[in-house]
């Protein structure tokens, strides 16, 4: 199985800092990465989609990057709707797997 | 628009079984392929189930193989899985998931409690 690991595991911040979050792959996926956004009690949304493609809906403050084994979440300036749970997860082979999650809490 | 619907959950004996349901609206649930995701009190996301949108590829976590089936009623529009031999560590939310893009639209999830 393909290990999805996030770094950092948590982070506080404040409204308006740049933030990014990275996801390492154990081998070569391609672009075939998502994130992922997830708020207490409630169901994760898709974020970006293969590495860098905004959902639709979603902010243009959040990004995606990179490809091969290393990735990036940047949100270029955070607003209080954005303390959350952040998870990548891979789709380029089964079994999918995620990665164990970052949490992005307020400083 | 596009809603999942998930119901089934409960507590359950160790050993025990349980069937979910996830009932689909504003799409048709054989037209795309659908999986189920899980989360364990407290912790990450986990994949459980994916079933293809013809019906004709299913995979299992090996965690769950074997014990858990994963179908769907094209005349329901529903997607279910049939949990047996359930332990303590299946205790966790159970998600419906549609995929597209990603996992693009998940249901509000259903809380399954596997204890004596």
């Amino acid at each position: 199985d393909i290990q999805m690991t996030q770094s950092p595991s948590s982070l506080s911040a404040s409204v308006g800092d740049r933030v990014t979050i990275t996801c390492r792959a154990s081998q070569s996926i391609s672009s075939y990465v998502n994130w992922y956004q997830q708020k207490p009690g409630k169901a994760p949304q898709l974020l970006i989609y293969t590495a860098s493609s905004l959902q639709s809906g979603v902010p243009s403050r959040f990004s995606g990057g990179g490809s091969g084994t290393d990735f990036t979440l940047t949100i270029s300036s955070l607003q209080a709707e954005d303390f959350a749970t952040y998870y990548c997860q891979q789709g380029y082979s089964s079994p999918p797997t995620f990665g164990q999650g970052t949490k992005l809490e307020i400083k | 628009e596009v809603q999942l619907v998930e119901s089934g959950g409960g507590l359950v004996q160790p050993g025990g079984s349980l069937r979910l349901s996830c009932a689909a609206s504003g799409f048709t649930i054989s037209s795309y392929e659908m999986n189920w995701v899980r989360q364990a009190p407290g912790k990450g996301l986990e994949w459980v189930s994916y079933i293809s949108s013809s019906g004709t590829t299913i995979y299992y976590a090996d965690f769950v193989k074997g014990r858990f089936t994963i179908s769907r009623d094209k005349a329901k529009n529903s997607l279910y899985l049939q949990m047996n031999s359930l332990r303590a560590d299946d205790t966790a939310v159970y998600y419906c998931v549609r995929e597209i893009r990603g996992y693009g639209d998940w249901g509000q999830g259903t809380l399954v409690t596997v204890s004596s």
